[in-house]
């Protein structure tokens, strides 16, 4: 079954501490993203990346950093610098060409800071 | 900037009915995407549209490409329980390979 994980499903932290989310890919694309999602809101981008190796920040990079050491795996750190760091966390993945837009996502780690 | 507006924010309904919701921007769009989130799970894409005008269906989701390529329309037929979530749309942001999302409309049905 091609699809994205994400896991853990729930993560619990304290505060001040770094916390790593996973996502894995096995649909062959080459872009992949990190969204966060307040109650009541829409989906805002963190980080993305179109290629290994190399990532860009979104509209809310701060607090949070990627790596993509490899094309099927883009994990978040949320650190502690992060000012509110309990929210649902979305990764998503889409091609790069063709249909690029239609972006595919995971189910989500809701994380939880106190 | 490339907002998305969701109208309306929120609908509760009973089962059998029909609904309808949009999506517009004050700037134009080559795309459009429907999206589908479950309670606590990650969105499912619905529809996609590429072309002003386009009229696209997947079951009982009917959805349209605006011709002004401002708006989009979502309509769902003869609704039923499991028709309950969050519907955004999507759209790509300009000189961009990433997408911006409306605020969503969080449907409830009614048995």
């Amino acid at each position: 079954d091609g699809g994205i994980t994400q896991s853990p499903k729930y993560l619990f932290r304290k505060e001040g501490q770094n916390v790593t989310l996973s996502c894995e890919q096995n649909l062959n694309h080459d872009a992949m993203y990190w969204y966060r999602q307040d109650p009541g809101q829409g989906l805002r981008l963190i980080y993305y990346s179109q290629i290994v190796n190399d990532f860009q920040k979104g509209d809310i990079a701060e607090g949070y950093s990627v790596s993509r050491e490899k094309k099927e795996s883009f994990p978040l750190t949320v650190t502690s610098a992060q000012k509110n760091p309990t929210a649902f966390y979305l990764c998503a993945s889409s091609p790069l060409t063709g249909r690029a837009y239609e972006q595919y996502f995971g189910p989500g780690t809701r994380l939880t800071v106190t | 900037g490339q907002q998305l507006n969701q109208s309306p924010q929120s609908m509760f309904i009973q089962e059998g009915e029909d609904v309808s919701m949009n999506c517009t921007s004050s700037s134009i769009f080559n795309t459009w995407l429907w999206y589908k989130q479950d309670p606590g799970e990650g969105p499912v894409l619905l529809i996609a549209l590429y072309k002003a005008g386009e009229l696209t269906s997947n079951g009982r989701l009917t959805a349209q490409f605006g011709i002004t390529r401002k708006d989009s329309f979502l309509n769902i037929s003869a609704s039923i329980p499991s028709d309950v979530g969050i519907y955004f749309c999507a759209g790509p942001v300009s000189g961009y390979s990433t997408l911006t999302f409306g605020k969503g409309t969080m449907l409830l049905v009614s048995p």
